[in-house]
């Protein structure tokens, strides 16, 4: 299966600022997506990345808050912009497996907002 | 929204003993999946069971799947303190999108 590594693991920032997710596969995938996990609670996805075309975001989502770049097969970043602490979750990145057999994530991105 | 529900929210065990998880969901899917998550970190997937599958097996992990019922269970025999985390089942239908259930939390005590 697909290895991503994505970072940063985890940062504290403060209110109003921007911090920008990366996640680089080892493979050529044409989907990425990206999830949100609020404290406490279950996965949610924000959106889904496909190279060359804009993100395709989920209700509740839109692109001024969470802007997603897809340059290439292998690479795609996640911005949180303006954030405020209600933004503090653990951000995924995921990646289907080529067997189509299940999805692998990276490490996630734990956020907090101060 | 969430289409799972998972029960229970949390389970605590002996080490050797059974762990037994349950997950609901409304729609149809094409497969449903199992996920562990330590600490906070990233999901690993566990096992995937398609929507014309019944039961499967992998390792010390049990599945099954009832449609008509719409639920699913995960069933980890002889557990280990190792497999002290959260499980999240997962159904996924037409157009590639994961719906979580709530997890579960598991505690494997020594």
């Amino acid at each position: 299966s697909a290895v991503i590594s994505q970072k940063p693991s985890r940062d504290i920032c403060q209110r109003g600022t921007s911090l920008t997710i990366q996640c680089q596969v080892d493979s050529q995938v044409t989907m990425m997506f990206w999830y949100r996990q609020q404290p406490g609670q279950s996965l949610t996805l924000i959106a889904t990345a496909n190279q060359g075309s804009e993100a395709t975001y989920e209700s509740g989502f839109v692109i001024d808050k969470f802007p997603i770049s897809r340059p290439n097969l292998t690479f795609s970043t996640l911005t949180v912009s303006n954030m405020s602490p209600e933004d503090s979750s653990i951000y995924l990145c995921s990646v289907e497996d080529i067997r189509r057999a299940g999805y692998t994530f990276g490490s996630g991105t734990r956020l907090t907002v101060v | 929204s969430q289409q799972g529900e998972e029960d229970p929210q949390a389970l605590s065990i002996q080490e050797g003993e059974n762990a037994t998880m349950n997950c609901s969901y409304k729609t149809s899917i094409n497969n449903l999946q199992w996920y562990r998550q330590n600490s906070g970190r990233g999901l690993v997937h566990l096992i995937l069971i398609r929507s014309n599958e019944r039961e499967k097996h992998s390792g010390r992990l049990r599945v099954t799947l009832d449609t008509s019922k719409k639920s699913s269970s995960l069933l980890i025999t002889a557990s280990r303190a190792a497999d002290t985390a959260s499980y999240f089942c997962a159904t996924e239908a037409a157009g590639n999108k994961l719906t979580f259930g709530g997890g579960t939390r598991v505690l494997v005590k020594p």
